[in-house]
């Protein structure tokens, strides 16, 4: 039972524009909503987070919109740089419950 | 501050055999995590471990199994290794508080079983 899912194994993005990665759950008990980057062969590295109280969140280029009614969540990226290219992990956990739930991952690619 | 260090890096193993992996989390975080990675399942979570004690578990058999240092470094150990084994195993690492949602992981050991 695929609890977290991310329905576009990849996308492509000219430089410069923006990003969006899509990220729908089904279980309403999350209380935070993660996403990461990863390169291959290396740990995922946190990017930026989102409580269930919350409906948005922004740092820097980032920015996550969340969507409890939708259990949807987005990530923006503005603007998009080569340096993006990566794989996108949108995780959620619930509160006293440091167990991350994935989902498949998008892969970014940005094009010069 | 120093970051999620694991090791080994690689580790090639063969078909029966045990392993063991170390994982040292972030200077004074009290949890740690450890994930598996493979091409078909995604990144699955194995168990955390939080002040030496196994706190939460996934859907892994027996043969995966951990524990927890005073000092909050961790290991992981697979007995009876399978082919299906071979995966980039990932420790994270967080102050395991509430409202601390943040998890560090580290660059992995990938593991390839012969």
């Amino acid at each position: 039972d695929q609890q977290v899912k991310q329905n576009s194994p990849s996308l492509s993005v000219q430089e410069g524009r923006i990003s969006i990665l899509n990220c729908d759950y089904t279980n309403s008990m999350f209380d935070y909503f993660l996403w990461y980057k990863k390169y291959p062969a290396e740990g995922p590295t946190f990017l930026i987070s989102i409580s269930s109280i919350k409906d948005k969140n922004e740092d820097g280029r980032f920015t996550v919109f969340l969507n409890k009614s939708a259990k949807h969540l987005s990530l923006h990226i503005v603007p998009s740089q080569p340096g993006d290219s990566a794989v996108y992990f949108c995780a959620a956990m619930s509160e006293g419950n440091e167990k991350l739930t994935f989902g498949t991952g998008t892969r970014l690619t940005i094009i010069p | 501050k120093a970051g999620v260090t694991q090791t080994p890096r690689y580790l090639i193993k063969t078909r029966g055999q045990q392993v063991t992996l170390s994982c040292s989390p972030i200077s004074g975080h009290r949890s740690v995590s450890w994930y598996q990675q493979t091409p078909g399942q995604g990144l699955q979570f194995l168990f955390e471990y939080f002040s030496e004690t196994q706190r939460n578990k996934g859907n892994f058999p027996g043969r995966f199994s951990g524990r927890q240092f005073s000092n909050s470094r961790s290991e992981m150990n697979v007995s009876t290794l399978e082919l299906g084994d071979s995966a980039l195993y990932l420790c994270a690492s967080s102050s395991g508080q509430p409202g601390g949602t943040e998890a560090f992981f580290g660059q992995g050991t990938r593991l390839t079983v012969v």
